[in-house]
């Protein structure tokens, strides 16, 4: 079974910020990682995903991810914070190296401050 | 190009009927995927399919099935509605089973 946890349902930073939202995985396989953003009254839009491979991984508007494995952790960062970010950020995970059957966090609301 | 769509947008029942929710994949995608998100929580994923033919199935009841079409467009119903059936309801398509998901804007369905 395959599980994500994100810590902090909420979090608040201000313009120009660092943003760091955490999530950790538990998964019995080498797993895929993906970063999903949901502006308000929307679909899900890929940020970034690990596969294989290198293991920081550069996305969308400025956000990046590590996997380190012996953390079970593949937060997510962004040196400085705009305004635009402000969304629900879903950390998900899929074993057995396929892309169905996404499992997701219950999301970080990120909430950016002038 | 076009992106997943879904209709209705918004859709509103009462307990017990059965509603159908509609899905059409990014052009030449094969593959579709349905998520439930309840408010405040993460989507759940509830089934896939791939060629017309079930790949997966998560842990929801009988009540929900769903098919796909020639034309790899797919449909979810949800028979015997119950208030915890609202949700905002995700179709995703991909090129092939194992590829990337894109997401669409979702059908917010509220059972009174």
């Amino acid at each position: 079974a395959q599980s994500v946890t994100q810590l902090g349902s909420h979090v608040s930073v201000s313009e120009g910020a660092l943003v760091l939202l955490r999530c950790n995985y538990s998964s019995s396989v080498p797993p895929y990682l993906f970063w999903y953003v949901q502006y308000p009254n929307q679909g899900l839009q890929l940020l970034l995903k690990y596969t294989t491979g290198a293991t920081l991984v550069k996305g969308i508007n400025g956000f990046e991810a590590e996997f380190k494995k012996s953390e079970t952790s593949f937060h997510l960062t962004k040196p400085s914070a705009h305004m635009s970010d402000a969304a629900e950020y879903f950390c998900a995970v899929n074993s057995g190296g396929s892309n169905y059957k996404l499992t997701f966090g219950k999301g970080t609301l990120l909430t950016v401050n002038p | 190009d076009a992106g997943v769509t879904q209709s209705p947008t918004h859709l509103i029942k009462t307990r017990g009927q059965h509603v159908t929710l509609r899905c059409s994949p990014i052009s030449g995608h094969k593959s579709v995927s349905w998520y439930q998100q309840v408010l405040g929580q993460g989507p759940q994923f509830i089934f896939q399919y791939y060629e017309k033919e079930e790949r997966g199935r998560g842990n929801f009841p009988d009540r929900f099935s769903a098919r796909q079409f020639p034309n790899y467009s797919s449909e979810l119903n949800v028979n015997a509605l119950l208030l915890g059936d609202s949700a905002l309801y995700l179709c995703a398509s991909s090129l092939e089973v194992d590829n990337e998901q894109f997401f669409g804007p979702g059908t917010r369905l509220t059972v009174l």
